[in-house]
């Protein structure tokens, strides 16, 4: 596809029920980031990957959150029973080169979670 | 203190106004972003700089590596461009890390025809 896509745009969870959030980048990109953006903030960082190596999960708030990118493509955002505080907005953003040094990011359009 | 500070939070225009939004950072940066995300969800990323100034249309990005300041502005404002505007820093990383992307809380603008 031409630009990053997230699905779902929309899930709605009972508390306690287990979410997976998929993430496909633009083809060809090797790097791969989630960001959590709660209502009323700007987005924060979860996790990064490099192709399939998640070299950076310092963000992912407990050990409830989980990624994972196994053929260096489709990433999958996963969060064991879920909280209320969980509630957000989770963006997928993709970009051509590693790191973060002067890449620009490509967004999806987020997928948006609202735990009752 | 956030890393990322913007200003105004709000801001509302009348339609072909000059506006300018305002981010200052705390952290050592790599570069400097500006996104804009509409309603949805969808962020683009308008610009990314290092230092300097850079211009896409109506669009004007600046930055002061000395202060830690960058500013964006829209001249002659238009309702589509109501939406929020970001502004991220990448941090510049080291000891193998590669850096992070902190973000302002962005500032919600509103163009009135």
């Amino acid at each position: 596809g031409a630009g990053v896509s997230q699905s779902p745009r929309y899930k709605v969870a009972k508390r306690g029920q287990d979410v997976a959030l998929r993430c496909d980048p633009i083809s060809g990109h090797v790097s791969l980031f989630w960001y959590q953006q709660a209502l009323g903030q700007g987005p924060e960082f979860l996790t990064y990957f490099q192709n399939e190596a998640q070299l950076d999960k310092s963000g992912l708030p407990s050990d409830r959150f989980f990624a994972e990118r196994p053929e260096g493509s489709v990433s999958t955002l996963k969060i064991q029973r879920t909280q209320q505080e969980d509630s957000a907005v989770y963006l997928c953003a993709s970009s051509l080169k590693q790191g973060l040094a002067k890449n620009i990011q490509y967004f999806g359009a987020g997928t948006r979670l609202s735990v009752l | 203190k956030n890393e990322v500070e913007q200003s105004p939070q709000n801001l509302t225009a009348q339609e072909g106004e000059f506006i300018t939004i305002n981010c200052s950072y705390s952290v050592g940066i790599s570069a400097l972003h500006w996104l804009q995300q509409h309603p949805g969800g969808g962020i683009v990323s308008l610009f990314m700089l290092s230092s300097g100034k850079k211009k896409h249309g109506r669009l004007i990005a600046t930055i002061n590596i000395q202060e830690k300041h960058s500013s964006l502005h829209i001249t002659a404002s238009h309702p589509r461009d109501s939406a929020v505007y970001i502004c991220a820093a990448s941090t510049a990383g080291g000891g193998g890390s590669q850096g992070n992307l902190i973000f302002g809380k962005g500032t919600k603008l509103s163009v009135k025809p």
